[in-house]
């Protein structure tokens, strides 16, 4: 089982560069996220969708778009990327509350360098 | 602000030794979770403990959650070098289910 796959593993980017960093799920689960996590600290939630169809801001939205592009897709955007944004980014999804709570799925995670 | 914060941010042990975690947050939870996460990884859910349980083991795992206190506590008995590792705890706070991380302990243990 995949589980959950985001792409690219490593990416370098230029300051105000865009790129879109993919994810995909094949557990049929209702919810997605995407986090970043910086040297020495916990994760931060920057988007998560709840269910297809909707999308909401977390912690530290700002400089990123996210899409919900089906039940199996989540991408995040960066516009216009900021050494700020150096940073590993991770997708994650759980299953509707009830179930297995909340018990959310990590991929492995993308190294992105702004430079 | 990060709803969880744990407690040391370090630890170091020796092998066969007890490790334990403590975890606080601010506001009152659905559900609160231990997660590890292996360098380089994306991290793993190891446990979830419901707001009205206030103790729940998993194989090695221990997890107590009180929630007068607003703090967790996780126990790894009979700790092995494999279990060197960061340990975050997560809480879902509200009826969006997001689930919000504290900053980690980082464990080593020693062979």
């Amino acid at each position: 089982n995949a589980g959950v796959t985001q792409t690219p593993k490593f990416q370098v980017l230029k300051t105000g560069q865009s790129m879109t960093l993919q994810c995909a799920q094949d557990m049929n689960h209702n919810s997605m996220y995407w986090y970043r996590q910086d040297p020495g600290m916990g994760l931060r939630l920057i988007y998560y969708s709840a269910s297809e169809g909707t999308t909401d801001k977390g912690e530290v939205p700002n400089g990123y778009n996210v899409s919900r592009l089906n039940k199996r897709e989540f991408s995040l955007r960066l516009e216009s990327a900021a050494p700020s944004q150096t940073s590993v980014y991770f997708c994650a999804s759980s299953g509707y509350p009830g179930t297995d709570g909340t018990t959310i799925y990590f991929g492995e995670g993308s190294w992105l360098t702004v430079v | 602000s990060q709803q969880g914060e744990e407690d040391p941010q370090a630890l170091s042990i020796q092998e066969g030794e007890n490790a334990t975690m403590n975890c606080s947050y601010k506001t009152s939870i659905n559900n609160l979770q231990w997660y590890r996460q292996n360098s380089g990884r994306g991290l793993v859910h190891l446990i979830l403990i419901r707001s009205n349980e206030r103790e729940k083991h998993s194989g090695r795992l221990r997890v107590t959650l009180d929630t007068s206190k607003k703090s967790s506590s996780l126990l790894i008995t009979a700790s092995r070098a494999a279990d060197t590792a960061s340990y975050f705890c997560a809480t879902d706070t509200d009826s969006s289910y997001k689930l919000i991380f504290g900053s980690g302990t980082r464990l080593l243990v020693r062979p």
